[in-house]
């Protein structure tokens, strides 16, 4: 069974901190993606990792960045984390050419104070 | 540019009746299409998917989706309803050599008994 998993269920910060979310798959996938999930907006995509330490903005990466040093590991950094980036975060990951078959964390729902 | 239009951010059913939650699409390229679905607290689950061949598609939990290329659809079905299906529904929409999925804004499903 492929897993993804992710560090934190729920979190809360302050405005200012640094925020690192973290997001392990155990099925030797290439790809690994972070959205972010908000009410009456679906999922957007924030930033894609298609290799070890190749990234690709995706459609509002502004106020994150990431990092994967390995291919099982991909993390979301908010350099400085703002009440409006209060959200539940969505990791996931598929094999190269295989997007039917992306799985999903559980989420991390993440608030700022 | 591909996208998903989800016009129905919430549907109420009463229990053992039927459902239909509607999706269309936009692509200027041959599609894949997706339903997904998030039970409350938990990540996104695969529900079906429609990749090529017969337009009716059937998947877990006895949901089913048909493909209507000149409608540019793909709406989502079930006969019976249960109070377990209670949740939200994404539909997403990709195409072949893209590793990214677009997903719509959902469609939260409540069921009253």
């Amino acid at each position: 069974d492929v897993k993804v998993t992710q560090s934190s269920r729920y979190l809360v910060k302050r405005t200012g901190e640094k925020v690192f979310l973290e997001c392990v798959q155990d099925m030797d996938h290439e790809n690994m993606f972070w959205y972010r999930q908000d009410p009456g907006l679906g999922l957007r995509l924030i930033y894609f990792s298609y290799d070890v330490k190749m990234k690709e903005k995706g459609d509002i990466p502004e106020g994150y960045s990431v990092s994967r040093e390995k291919k099982e590991r991909f993390s979301l950094i908010l350099e400085s984390a703002s009440t409006n980036q209060t959200s539940m975060y969505l990791c996931a990951s598929h094999l190269a050419g295989h997007t039917d078959t992306q799985y999903f964390g559980p989420g991390t729902r993440l608030t700022v104070l | 540019a591909q996208s998903v239009t989800q016009l129905d951010s919430q549907v109420p059913v009463f229990e053992e009746a039927p459902v239909e939650l509607r999706c269309n699409y936009s692509s200027s390229v041959s599609v894949y299409l997706f339903w997904y679905v998030q039970y409350p607290n938990q990540g996104l689950q695969l529900l079906l998917k429609y990749l090529s061949g017969s337009t009716l598609v059937k998947g877990i939990n006895g949901f089913e989706a048909e493909f209507n290329k000149s409608q540019t659809s793909f709406h989502l079905r079930k006969p019976s309803v249960h109070i377990s299906d209670t949740a939200e529904y994404f539909c997403a929409v990709t195409h072949f050599g893209n590793e990214k999925l677009t997903f719509g804004t959902g469609t939260r499903l409540t069921i009253i008994p």
